[in-house]
């Protein structure tokens, strides 16, 4: 099977960086994405990495580094609207043929001015 | 596109009561699944289908049946409601399984209620 884990939460100045880290394990690694939902919304797709390195979308990068079983999301000049629960998922092998996508169980973070 | 829709936003139940959430995509998307959402739990996923036809379990099938006869529809179905089914469930679809196309798209949710 797969696990995540990732911080439950996190505070940061508007304006500023904040990381969020995700480790992994899993067998037959197959990307790992990122999400994010609002309170009471339903999440929705950021960022994807497929291979090692940094993917860069606006304000927001995700990193990955396979033989570290290691990722990020880095989000930059945070604003007010960015204080949500991130999410980052792994597709990987569960067994009897199938590829399961799973979740950890999320990052709030929480932006202050 | 309307996208993922849910039917319906809302549901209270009784113990051992049946029901069936609707969900429906108009995006051609082959994969389907379905997830509950749990505070501090994250999403864990329930059931998914590759195409129509194809079904199987996720980490937590228990007390849960899916189908999916066509390629828009994957409707799940409460057999007996318990109140350890109480959650957020959500719908999401992709256009295939693996890879940037593995991009989940989630319907708004149905918020159900055991009692």
């Amino acid at each position: 099977g797969q696990s995540l884990e990732q911080p439950s939460e996190v505070t940061a100045v508007e304006g500023a960086i904040v990381q969020i880290n995700c480790t992994y394990q899993t067998s037959g690694f197959y990307g790992l994405s990122w999400y994010q939902q609002h309170d009471g919304g339903a999440p929705t797709f950021l960022s994807y990495n497929g291979l090692d390195g940094l993917e860069e979308t606006g304000r927001f990068s995700s990193f990955l580094s396979r033989s570290d079983s290691y990722g990020y999301l880095l989000l930059q000049e945070l604003q007010m609207k960015d204080s949500a629960s991130y999410f980052c998922a792994v597709r990987g092998y569960s067994g009897a043929g199938s590829y399961q996508l799973t979740f950890g169980k999320g990052t709030k973070l929480s932006v202050i001015p | 596109n309307a996208g993922v829709t849910q039917t319906p936003k809302f549901q209270v139940l009784k113990t051992g009561q049946s029901m069936t959430l609707q969900c429906a995509q108009d995006m051609n998307h082959e994969y389907m699944s379905w997830y509950r959402q749990d505070p501090g739990m994250g999403l864990r996923l329930i059931h998914y289908s590759v195409g129509a036809g194809i079904t199987d379990q996720g980490e937590v099938p228990n007390g849960y049946n899916v189908s999916r006869s066509t390629t828009e529809d994957f409707p799940l179905r409460l057999l007996s409601a318990a109140p350890s089914q109480t959650s957020v469930y959500f719908c999401a679809s992709s256009y295939r399984s693996g890879g940037r196309s593995d991009t989940q798209y989630f319907g708004p949710g149905t918020r159900l209620t055991v009692l």
